[in-house]
């Protein structure tokens, strides 16, 4: 089965940029999609389609794709941005298969 | 604004049945898959399985044999329902609605029930 594979920590100074990385198997030729997730509740979409922003999310958050690794930018992170992050993608081994990453916890120091 | 609300039992016994039921408020029911994901310390987001207004379901192989998901149009909901729960299916369950268009995420999700397996 098709493995994603993220940092489970990743630390980030106010005011910097966090990367936050997914790797798999030639996972540039897949559709990669991003969400948050705060202490508590559910998930939040904020990056689909490797590149996209939903409405409502910030110009700070960025998406690239390619080779064996998808990257999550958050630009000027703040203590708001501290939470846990997960990639997705669809379709890798079946029609319909959904495969998540571990999830990468930011903390903002 | 699309809305999900979600209920269902919190507290299951091993081998009981696991239910739970989600609401869709605003926006269209057809045109999407409907699906239920849960979320557990140890392995993460695990996705469950979908079904669209037409009540085709796709399931993940791994719990194929457990899982029904049901889907009612005339009430805007859909149901999961896990049978033969252990220890190991104690999660938080949410539901979500699955966007297809070349790719496929989850747009708008339910606020999550917690179900505790435990004799």
């Amino acid at each position: 089965s098709y493995v994603l594979t993220q940092p489970p920590s990743v630390s980030v100074a106010p005011g910097q940029t966090a990367r936050i990385t997914c790797g798999g198997n030639n996972i540039g030729s897949k559709n990669v999609h991003w969400y948050q997730q705060k202490s508590g509740q559910a998930p939040v979409l904020v990056v689909y389609a490797d590149t996209n922003r939903p409405s409502g999310i910030p110009e700070r958050f960025s998406g690239f794709n390619s080779g064996n690794t998808a990257t999550l930018s958050i630009s000027r992170v703040d203590a708001g941005d501290e939470a846990a992050y997960y990639c997705q993608v669809w379709g890798v081994s079946s029609d319909h298969s959904v495969v998540f990453g571990g999830g990468t916890k930011l903390t903002v120091l | 604004q699309v809305q999900l609300q979600q209920w269902g039992a919190g507290l299951l016994k091993p081998s009981e049945t696991l239910s739970l039921t989600c609401d869709v408020n605003g926006g269209s029911f057809s045109g999407f898959y409907w699906n239920w994901i849960r979320q557990t310390p140890g392995k993460g987001l695990e996705w469950i399985g979908e079904i669209n207004h037409s009540g085709s379901t796709n399931y993940n192989p791994s719990l194929k044999s457990r899982v029904t998901i049901s889907i009612d149009t005339s009430k805007n909901q859909f149901s999961l329902k896990l049978n033969s729960v252990t220890a190991a299916d104690t999660a938080m369950y949410y539901c979500a609605r699955g966007f297809w268009d070349g790719y496929y995420y989850f747009d708008y999700w339910g606020q999550g029930n917690l179900v505790t397996v435990s004799s």
